[in-house]
């Protein structure tokens, strides 16, 4: 079955830097790009960043372009997004979801998550 | 940037009864438009995808339409499980996708 299982989260100062990880199994994972999304507590959710199933095109939202990096290792079958000047507007749960196009694209799959807190 | 408004922001409910969320997006967006449900703690499932596809597994209670601008999302029959947060998405503008605000369904 599908699984995606992130790591990585914790506590962070402001200006810091942390690394998050999320392992595939269960699926082809160099046939399908990943998305990460975070939400802040108590909020909605947001889409971070999108990586192609072959790493070749990345994308990222605005909150975050310059600070944070999408990666992926097809032969490891992970997705990692490396977070750099964080900020506290930037502690969330943050999930990776798995992109899938059928009539249109959409996240058929999620990871349970990893909190990233930055407070001094 | 495509923006999406859910109404209304919560709702009482009862078990049984007929729910109905609405979701508008900024432009159109054609029938690119999901639905996810988020309980406490967990992660979102995804729903209805492509404004009225059932995702597998997911009971046919739920039902998903429009297109353009306007969407709904009906659940039938109200079970004691349904009780959460239900957003929009929309991914006329994919990768760069937006969400709604999200609509918490509790009980009355």
């Amino acid at each position: 079955q599908v699984q995606l299982v992130e790591s990585g989260g914790g506590v962070v100062q402001p200006g810091g830097s942390l690394r998050l990880s999320c392992a595939a199994s269960g699926f082809t994972f160099r046939n399908y790009g990943m998305h990460w999304v975070r939400q802040a507590p108590g909020k909605g959710l947001e889409w971070v960043a999108f990586i192609r199933y072959d790493g070749n095109n990345k994308y990222y939202a605005d909150s975050v372009k310059g600070r944070f990096t999408i990666s992926r290792d097809n032969s490891k079958n992970t997705v990692s997004l490396q977070m750099s000047s964080l900020r506290v507007e930037d502690t969330a749960m943050y999930y990776c979801a798995r992109d899938r196009i059928r009539l249109g694209y959409h996240f058929d799959y999620w990871g349970q998550g990893t909190l990233v807190t930055v407070s001094s | 940037d495509i923006q999406m408004t859910q109404s209304p922001s919560s709702l009482s409910a009862s078990v049984g009864d007929r729910v109905t969320i609405t979701c508008r997006a900024s432009q159109s967006i054609s029938s690119y438009l999901n639905w996810y449900q988020q309980k406490p703690g967990k992660a979102p499932k995804l729903l209805i995808y492509a404004a009225s596809s059932l995702q597998s597994g997911v009971p046919s209670r739920f039902s998903g339409s429009g297109s353009g601008t306007d969407f709904t999302l009906t659940i039938s029959n109200l079970q004691p499980e349904d009780f959460a947060i239900y957003y929009c998405q929309q991914s006329y503008s994919t990768p760069q996708v937006t969400f709604g605000p999200g609509t918490k369904v509790d009980i009355k």
